[in-house]
């Protein structure tokens, strides 16, 4: 079964720092991944995907992601942080085959903290 | 607009007493699934379903049950709630093919069961 983890619970950074949000995941081929954030009190919103071919990959926002099959890892970036990226960021992974095919497995989420 | 809606978005129940959250979507996706989000948990998906007629369990399926009859819509039930059942609920859909798993949610439904 395929699993996800976000080591780091809790992250501030200042207004303006980059950032990155470390997301590695556990599957038995190459895998589809998702980051999503999740403002105070909304739904969740799909910020980048990966399914195949160049490893670094750019979503909404300004955010990017790049794909390490050595390390296992999917992490999250951003140049320069904006008030309004404050929110919590969930790293995702589906099963693509067999019988669990669409079961989908979530990190426990990152919350991001700016400061001004 | 493309979207998923769920209704109602707050509830507080009693123990015991059935329950439906509905979960609607309008961009015509084949695959469909529920998650709870619990604080320090993440979200933990309920049920799935890859298309009218199949549904799967996931990893917290224990007194839930969905449908799903319409390509559009899939139902949460609760047939008889506890209060450990209390959380946020979220409804999501996606594509199966060309874009797959790439997850649309819903605004949530804050359940309370006392």
């Amino acid at each position: 079964a395929q699993s996800v983890t976000q080591p780091d619970i809790h992250i501030t950074v200042s207004e303006g720092a980059s950032l990155e949000l470390r997301c590695n995941y556990s599957y038995g081929a190459t895998p589809y991944l998702f980051w999503y954030v999740q403002s105070p009190g909304q739904g969740l919103q799909l910020l980048l995907k990966y399914f195949s071919g160049d490893t670094l990959v750019q979503g909404i926002k300004g955010f990017e992601a790049e794909f390490k099959r050595s390390q296992s890892s999917f992490n999250l970036r951003k140049p320069s942080v904006h008030w309004s990226d404050a929110a919590e960021y969930f790293c995702a992974v589906p099963q693509l085959l067999n019988t669990n095919a669409g079961k989908s497995t979530f990190g426990d989420g990152t919350t991001l903290t700016v400061k001004p | 607009e493309a979207q998923v809606t769920q209704n109602p978005r707050y509830l507080i129940t009693v123990t015991g007493k059935k329950l439906t959250v509905t979960c609607s979507q309008n961009m015509n996706h084949e695959y469909m699934s529920w998650y709870r989000q619990d604080p320090g948990l993440g979200l933990r998906q309920i049920y799935y379903s890859m298309n009218v007629e199949v549904t799967d369990k996931g990893d917290v399926p224990e007194g839930y049950k969905v449908s799903r009859k319409e390509k559009r819509n899939f139902p949460l039930i609760l047939e008889s709630p506890s209060p450990n059942q209390t959380s946020l609920y979220f409804c999501a859909s996606s594509l199966y093919e060309g874009s797959p798993f790439a997850q649309y949610f819903g605004p949530g439904t804050r359940l309370t069961v006392t």
